[in-house]
């Protein structure tokens, strides 16, 4: 099946900096990639979609500003969570758009 | 916009029983329906899918049923094991040609030894 690889898996970081998750599609081409928040408990909310050469689409309530991402190739997404503050401490989860989508195996992003 | 609504939240069987859960979908456009299992920690990792061309598919213990006119589909699950207990979250596409993909609110199944 198709692989999708997300880095890092867990990050700690403090209020006011910034950090980059990468998506990566490790087995097929990606033209569009899905990024997803997680709370405890709770269901997948789609963040926004990115597309290989083009702007990210974003959902309503979420700040373009604030939740960066650039889809530079294929195979590979970057989310870059800017000027973090602990409200942004969650679960980040990439997808690949292959035939379904596949999803990376998340990043736990905690901000103190 | 597409709403999918999942029932139940949670669900508790023995080992061995059938578990079912369903979910609605209110997009009548909708055409792709795939379902994920989530266990702690992990990925979402697709277990079955189903497209509006069918109205049924199975993979060994997995089974998934479309209803097109009632709008809903169910998961079945047949002679379940404790390894099966994850949460359980349904999906259906927004519109016809879209890969974007709205979830459920997910079914914690247990599975008792």
């Amino acid at each position: 099946g198709a692989v999708v690889s997300q880095h890092p898996s867990r990050v700690i970081c403090k209020s006011g900096t910034s950090v980059k998750i990468e998506c990566r599609s490790l087995d097929f081409q990606a033209t569009t990639m899905f990024w997803y928040r997680q709370f405890p408990k709770q269901s997948l909310m789609l963040m926004a979609t990115s597309n290989e050469g083009s702007k990210a689409t974003y959902e309503q309530g979420v700040e373009k500003d604030k939740f960066l991402i650039n889809h530079a190739s294929l195979t590979l997404s970057t989310l870059t969570v800017t000027s973090a503050h602990p409200e942004d401490s969650s679960f980040y989860i990439c997808s690949a758009s292959g035939t379904t989508q596949y999803f990376g195996p998340g990043t736990r992003l905690t901000v103190l | 916009g597409e709403n999918v609504e999942q029932h139940p939240s949670t669900l508790s069987v023995q080992e061995g029983d059938s578990a079912v859960i369903k979910c609605t979908y209110s997009d009548s456009a909708s055409n792709y329906f795939p379902w994920y299992k989530q266990e702690l920690g992990k990925r979402p990792q697709l277990i079955i899918d189903i497209r509006s061309n069918v109205g049924e598919k199975k993979d060994q213990r997995i089974a998934v049923t479309l209803n097109k006119t009632a709008k809903h589909f169910s998961l079945h699950i047949t002679e379940t094991q404790p390894e099966d207990s994850a949460v359980y979250f349904c999906a259906a596409s927004i519109g016809s040609g879209s890969e974007k993909l709205v979830f459920g609110k997910g079914t914690k199944l247990t599975v008792n030894p």
